[in-house]
């Protein structure tokens, strides 16, 4: 399969615990995008790199969201003492350089903090 | 004002007939845009992208672009029940073109 994978698909986690996700992109695409989504509403931006650095992070995004991709290939995006509204689906995206930036969609990871 | 407006819906249309789902948006600069089709509980699926004013035809789906409305719109012909999901318009900002941003989504439902 050689597009975006995201794991876990599913997490449950309980309140005020540290989550990781993992995205690997489709593997010649150098631009790496992070979503979150919730019912009933489209993909929100959190943030986005270019190889390996991170250019642009949502002024949404608490202090609690970190997300890194050390490599310009695989990202992580950590959520520490999570909280129930973090609950969501995180969506992964990748896309090449230039315009227009088609991006494709990995499968999502769907977390519910109880 | 939202950078992406989408009407919400639902859209109700018959089958075989012609859907047509509306965008506008905020960012004058923006020079591309894209059309996303997302089923339940699944991730949003890239279908067209237009950056030229004017239409732009893929098989059943056509994309219209008017930049200085600063509307786009999706039109599907002869709509099927496999087109019942949720459209999303996304733009690429101008100051940041891979900063993309989706609008809310139209939910289309295809009667038979």
């Amino acid at each position: 399969d050689t597009g975006v994978s995201q794991n876990p698909r599913h997490k449950i986690t309980k309140r005020g615990q540290n989550v990781t996700f993992r995205c690997d992109p489709i593997s010649e695409h150098n631009r790496l995008y992070w979503y979150r989504q919730t019912l009933g509403q489209g993909p929100e931006f959190l943030t986005y790199f270019q190889n390996e650095a991170q250019l642009e992070k949502s002024r949404l995004l608490s202090d609690r969201f970190s997300a890194e991709r050390p490599k310009g290939s695989f990202s992580t995006l950590e959520i520490q003492r999570t909280e129930q509204g973090d609950s969501a689906m995180y969506l992964c995206a990748s896309s090449l350089q230039g315009l227009p930036p088609e991006a494709f969609f990995g499968q999502g990871t769907r977390l519910t903090v109880v | 004002q939202k950078e992406v407006e989408q009407n919400s819906g639902p859209l109700s249309v018959p089958e075989g007939a012609i859907a047509s789902l509306n965008c506008t948006y905020s960012d004058r600069g923006s020079q591309s845009f894209f059309w996303y089709r997302q089923y339940s509980g699944k991730s949003p699926e890239l279908i067209m992208f237009i950056y030229s004013n004017g239409d732009k035809e893929d098989g059943r789906f056509t994309a219209q672009l008017n930049k200085a409305s600063q509307y786009v719109s999706l039109l599907i012909r002869d709509s099927q029940p496999s087109d019942s999901a949720t459209y999303l318009c996304a733009v690429p900002t101008y100051s940041s073109a891979s900063k993309i941003i989706f609008g809310s989504g139209t939910r289309l439902s295809i009667r038979p």
